[in-house]
């Protein structure tokens, strides 16, 4: 199974502030053939079903505000909320689509400092 | 618009089954993978198989095989997932979720609200 290893486990930032989240995957996700990670980004929010931010490790879903944007390849990748607004507050996973187990992070719970 | 519809709360003894429902709708159901994620209570998401409603074929993560059993009727667009020989480690939310695109190995654009079963005597 790959293991996605999400750090730090919660940070708190203040409004407006950069926030910045990382996932490591214990082997690439990286799919040499199309040269596409295979990594998304997802925000649960209390009481809510998670919901897609980020897939292809980059690239953003319709619909998301700009301030959120991935970056990565390979095993690492980083998730950036660049100006931290209030309803950003939640909690974010990592998920790999590599291989079979589909494979989430520990998940990163981002709070207002 | 996409809609999964999940069916209401369950409360189960240790070693029954529950099997929930997952109503898709605004799509056309036989063309993507329903999968499985469930979430203990405070805890991280876990998956647990998907189903290819146009065929019935399913993938089920090695954690669940011979406990799991997902279904579907394409008549009415559901999706169903029946969990057997339940443990009180088996509470969580169980959610259905859509594929972006019809893979099996993917990330999902949609999800269900969510059941949560709660497994006690």
């Amino acid at each position: 199974d790959i293991v996605m290893t999400q750090s730090p486990d919660s940070l708190a930032v203040s409004l407006g502030e950069r926030a910045t989240i990382n996932c490591k995957s214990s082997q690439s996700v990286l799919y040499s053939s199309n040269n596409k990670n295979y990594l998304a980004w997802y925000q649960q929010k209390p009481g809510q079903p998670p919901k897609l931010l980020i897939y292809w490790a980059s690239t953003r879903e319709s619909g998301v505000p700009d301030r959120f944007s991935g970056s990565g390849s390979g095993t690492d990748f980083t998730l950036t909320i660049s100006s931290l607004q209030a309803e950003d507050v939640a909690v974010y996973y990592c998920q790999q689509y590599y291989g079979i187990p589909l494979t989430f992070g520990q998940g990163t719970r981002v709070q207002i400092k | 618009q996409v809609q999964l519809v999940q069916s209401g709360a369950e409360v189960k003894k240790p070693g029954a089954s529950v099997k929930v429902s997952c109503k898709a709708s605004g799509y056309t159901f036989t063309g993507y993978y329903i999968h499985w994620v469930r979430q203990a209570p405070g805890q991280g998401l876990e998956w647990m198989g998907w189903l290819n409603p146009n065929s019935g074929g399913t993938n089920y993560a090695q954690k669940f095989q011979g406990r799991v059993t997902m279904t579907r009727d394409t008549s009415i667009s559901t999706a169903y997932m029946e969990l057997s020989r339940l443990r009180s480690d088996d509470t969580a939310v169980y959610y259905c979720a859509k594929e972006a695109y019809s893979s099996g190995l993917v990330y999902f654009d949609y999800w269900g609200q969510g059941i949560l079963v709660t497994v006690s005597a």
